[in-house]
């Protein structure tokens, strides 16, 4: 059954570094979501991307994040200088036809930021 | 209270009874669906359930929607110990692409 993969699993990076997450979305999906958990928190909505442009954004995601389909498979999500509040769970998921249909999620990054 | 709640926040049985979660959320949806998490792990997709339908079943799960209260529930019948995980019911609106996630159930099934 196809899946949406994600690596690296764990990511430790210094404060103020940049980091790239890497996801490989099911292959016939058009949209991509990045969602994150802070550890013990709700998972929230990042960012939605669609015809390779940002189709919807979150207050969190700030200018410090950013994404790509540099690719026809991979889609990334960069963060250009870490804090220590980055630190979550860093999930991709990807859904056939937008909202309407099933997201499914990668197995997750888990991004310590030290 | 918030889009997507669940309730209760924690839930223990033994293996075979049955286990029920509940959501309550405050905006219309398109549709809810539900997935599972195994501790620090990724998201499992279980069922999604859209806003024109009642009630919907694969395998042992049995999902209701009740559009008029704003509430979904979440049935595991004939639990196993390998249920064990929290369970989180997420909303698509109908103006969005991205899902609003609840507060999540921690089911612990006993053996």
């Amino acid at each position: 059954e196809p899946e949406v993969t994600q690596t690296p699993s764990h990511q430790v990076t210094q404060m103020g570094q940049e980091v790239i997450l890497r996801c490989v979305p099911i292959s016939n999906h058009l949209y991509f979501y990045w969602y994150r958990q802070i550890l013990g928190q709700k998972v929230e909505f990042l960012v939605s991307f669609y015809n390779n442009e940002i189709s919807e954004k979150s207050e969190i995601f700030d200018d410090q994040f950013s994404v790509e389909r540099p690719d026809g498979s991979n889609f990334t999500l960069k963060i250009r200088s870490t804090k220590l509040e980055d630190s979550a769970m860093y999930f991709c998921a990807s859904s056939e036809i937008g909202g309407i249909y099933e997201q499914y999620f990668g197995p997750g990054t888990r991004l310590t930021v030290t | 209270s918030q889009q997507g709640e669940e309730d209760p926040q924690a839930l223990s049985i033994q293996e075979g009874e049955n286990a029920t979660m509940n959501c309550s959320y405050k905006t219309s949806i398109n549709n809810l669906q539900w997935y599972r998490q195994n501790s620090g792990r990724g998201l499992v997709h279980l069922i999604l359930i859209r806003s024109n339908e009642r009630e919907k079943h694969s395998g042992r799960l049995r999902v209701t929607l009740d559009t008029s209260k704003k509430s979904s529930s979440l049935l595991i019948t004939a639990s196993r110990a390998a249920d064990t995980a929290s369970y989180f019911c997420a909303t698509a609106l109908g103006n969005t692409d991205k899902l609003i996630f609840g507060t999540g159930t921690r089911l612990q099934v006993f053996p």
